[in-house]
């Protein structure tokens, strides 16, 4: 129980381009999905905080009107990167807390490894 | 603000040499100190949740420990699958879900 799926797993885009993100909650409804980037040797930093049918919260530092995020449904939220450029790239990874899980367990999708050209 | 704070960032081992990882930390107010493994390219693999001094938990050759300034991973004679980047988290009780994450000890598990 309690997995979450990412997709796609890699995507190549230009600069100025936009790319979404898709996290799915496939066995459990998710409340609450969190956002994160990982760089290279580094660890996971918290990007921002949805909530089913409300607006995210985004960490200090962090553009929002850059990472649109939507949390539309209890099994679905979606990173939209807007007007990527080279800097962005980076992996994505998506997590969930919500009903029928443990509380305050998250679990953690695949990721999704974004290159910027 | 809250800190993690992992040891060693790297950790090299024989196949059968235990070990521990260390995860110091604070935090206004722990709800959950949590473990997880993560492999090259994937996401974090949850491990373990410790929630107060003195819990533990185990899991095949893992166990983890925890007090009221730091955490232990211990490894039990590891074995090659067992090399992966170890992460240690905090949860604050005034924080929502939201985790705190340390930078992680790679570790590397040699036959």
């Amino acid at each position: 129980g309690a997995v979450v799926s990412q997709h796609p797993s890699w995507v190549i885009c230009k600069s100025g381009t936009s790319v979404k993100i898709e996290c799915r909650s496939l066995d459990f409804q998710a409340t609450t999905m969190f956002w994160y980037r990982q760089f290279p040797k580094q660890s996971l930093m918290l990007m921002a905080t949805s909530n089913e049918g409300s607006k995210a919260t985004y960490e200090q530092g962090v553009e929002k009107d850059k990472f649109l995020i939507n949390h539309a449904s209890l099994t679905l939220s979606t990173l939209t990167v807007t007007s990527a450029h080279p800097e962005d790239s980076s992996f994505y990874i998506c997590s969930a807390v919500g009903t029928g899980t443990v509380s305050y367990e998250q679990y953690f999708g695949p990721g999704t490894r974004l290159t910027v050209t | 603000e809250d800190q993690v704070t992992q040891s060693p960032e790297a950790l090299r081992l024989q196949e059968g040499e235990s070990s521990s990882l260390n995860c110091s930390y604070t935090v206004s107010g722990l709800r959950g100190l949590f473990w997880y493994r993560q492999d090259p390219g994937k996401g974090p693999e949850f491990l373990f949740t410790l929630y107060s001094a003195g819990e533990e938990k185990e899991k095949e050759r893992l166990k983890a420990t925890l007090t009221k300034k730091e955490s232990f991973l211990h490894i039990t004679a590891p074995k090659p699958e067992d090399s992966a980047t170890y992460l240690c988290a905090v949860q604050a009780r005034d924080s929502g879900y939201a985790l705190n994450f340390g930078k992680g000890t790679s570790l590397l598990v040699t036959p």
